[in-house]
């Protein structure tokens, strides 16, 4: 079946730019959608098709997709961005996640 | 804006089928796909399966044989059963709303899950 792999964490200074990646093979012949998990909370939404945000996400939220990896960037993180984040992609008519990567700010 | 609420028991015993309700309000049942995800304690998201309004379903392969998701347009509800479960089916499950069409928007609306656990 088809795997995406994220890295389990990614630590970055307030203010600094966050990149979590995600990788699978050929992703970048797919889209790549990209979810927000606070603890205790349902994921939400960032980004969709690659790169366009939905409705009330903050610019700092970006995305792109290419070759085998897609890459979620948060630019200005902020203390709020702390969270799991997910990846998912389409692949034979079933949606695959990656296994979520912890975004700690510090 | 479109709400969706979780509602089934909370403890199911291994072996027999777990079932949930997914009522949608705010909104229209019709013209979107309606997922199913779950996630075990600790651990990441699992699509289960969508289905379209129409009836049209999609499921996980891995759990295919033991799934069915139906939808119910007059009540605006659409409801998830997963047959012969084990400890390893509890999870939090979420219903969620696919954008416009799942393979291009996202699931961009979900509900605030609802925990099953499968114990004797």
């Amino acid at each position: 079946s088809y795997e995406l792999t994220q890295p389990p964490s990614v630590s970055v200074s307030p203010g600094q730019t966050a990149s979590i990646t995600c990788s699978g093979d050929k992703l970048g012949h797919k889209y790549a959608y990209w979810y927000q998990q606070k603890p205790g909370q349902s994921p939400v939404l960032v980004i969709y098709q690659d790169n366009k945000r939905p409705s009330g996400i903050p610019e700092r939220f970006s995305g792109s997709n290419s070759g085998n990896t897609a890459t979620l960037t948060i630019s200005g993180t902020q203390a709020m961005d702390e969270a799991d984040y997910y990846c998912q992609a389409w692949d034979s008519s079933t949606a695959r996640f990656g296994g979520g990567t912890k975004l700690t700010v510090l | 804006q479109v709400q969706l609420q979780e509602s089934g028991p909370g403890l199911v015993k291994p072996s027999e089928t777990l079932s949930l309700t997914c009522t949608v309000s705010g909104g229209s049942i019709s013209s979107y796909y309606w997922s199913w995800i779950r996630q075990p304690p600790g651990k990441g998201l699992e699509w289960i399966g969508y289905i379209y309004y129409s009836g049209s379903t999609k499921y996980n392969p891995s759990l295919k044989s033991r799934v069915t998701i139906s939808v119910d347009t007059s009540k605006n509800q659409f409801s998830l059963k997963l047959s012969s479960v084990t400890a390893a089916d509890s999870a939090v499950y979420y219903c969620a709303r696919c954008g416009g069409d799942c393979y291009s928007d996202g699931m961009d609306v979900w509900g605030q899950g609802t925990t099953v656990i499968v114990s004797s």
